[in-house]
């Protein structure tokens, strides 16, 4: 499985849209991009998926560039208790990921 | 309410003891995943179960076991072989047995179990 890479850290002053980066660019053609989030001591807990299109749900959006080397996640409007750390996750099948360190959001009152 | 439950939620290990952290679904999901995380990184899979009576190693299973007598429980065993168990260990299961990350085979995780030693 690709292996992800994110800023370790970022703010976000409430209300306004956190876009948080992914790069994944050596990943193949049948591998999706997951996001989940985990709030201190929690378990991590899902927001979103995509394969090649971008995706929207009740939590968030993700966009996916074109060439699938990238994607971001959109918060669209931020809340205090959206602070946490946000893992990309680049997988197929079987059970080997990479569950890299994250990116560690403050979402700033 | 559907879910994972993990306990205890705290645990402490002393030297030479083995000790157990239970897991428990009652989602129907057929299989169960055990990872650890140590302070400031990722997840780590330990062991794996996509049947019951059967289970796979993990990257990290050294020092671990599990059984899988019944669907809905998932118990992970630390061993006093296992040198460094002081982590936050998580549990997750997945409705298909696909792996975590084909499709929507989305998993979904406990609350943890934060493991020291004494």
């Amino acid at each position: 499985d690709a292996k992800t890479t994110q800023p370790p850290s970022m703010d976000c002053a409430e209300g306004r849209a956190a876009n948080l980066p992914c790069n994944h660019s050596t990943i193949s053609g049948n591998e999706y991009v997951y996001w989940y989030r985990q709030i201190h001591s929690q378990g991590p807990q899902y927001i979103i998926h995509g394969l090649k299109n971008n995706e929207t749900n009740e939590m968030a959006s993700l966009i996916i560039t074109e060439d699938r080397k990238s994607s971001t996640l959109i918060l669209p409007h931020a809340t205090l208790r959206d602070t946490a750390v946000y893992y990309c996750i680049a997988a197929y099948t079987g059970n080997q990921f990479y569950f890299g360190t994250g990116t560690s959001l403050t979402v700033i009152p | 309410d559907g879910g994972i439950t993990q306990s205890p939620k705290y645990l402490f290990r002393k030297e030479g003891q083995n000790v157990t952290l239970s897991c428990e679904q009652n989602l129907n999901h057929d299989a169960m995943y055990w990872y650890r995380q140590d302070p400031g990184q990722g997840l780590r899979l330990i062991y794996y179960s996509q049947i019951v009576n059967d289970f796979q190693k993990g990257d990290i299973a050294e020092g671990y076991s599990v059984s899988r007598e019944k669907k809905e429980s998932f118990p992970l065993t630390v061993t006093s072989a296992q040198k460094n168990p002081t982590a936050f260990y998580l549990c997750a299961s997945t409705p298909g047995t696909s792996g975590p990350w084909f499709g929507k085979n989305i998993q979904y995780f406990g609350a943890g179990t934060r493991l020291s030693v004494l």
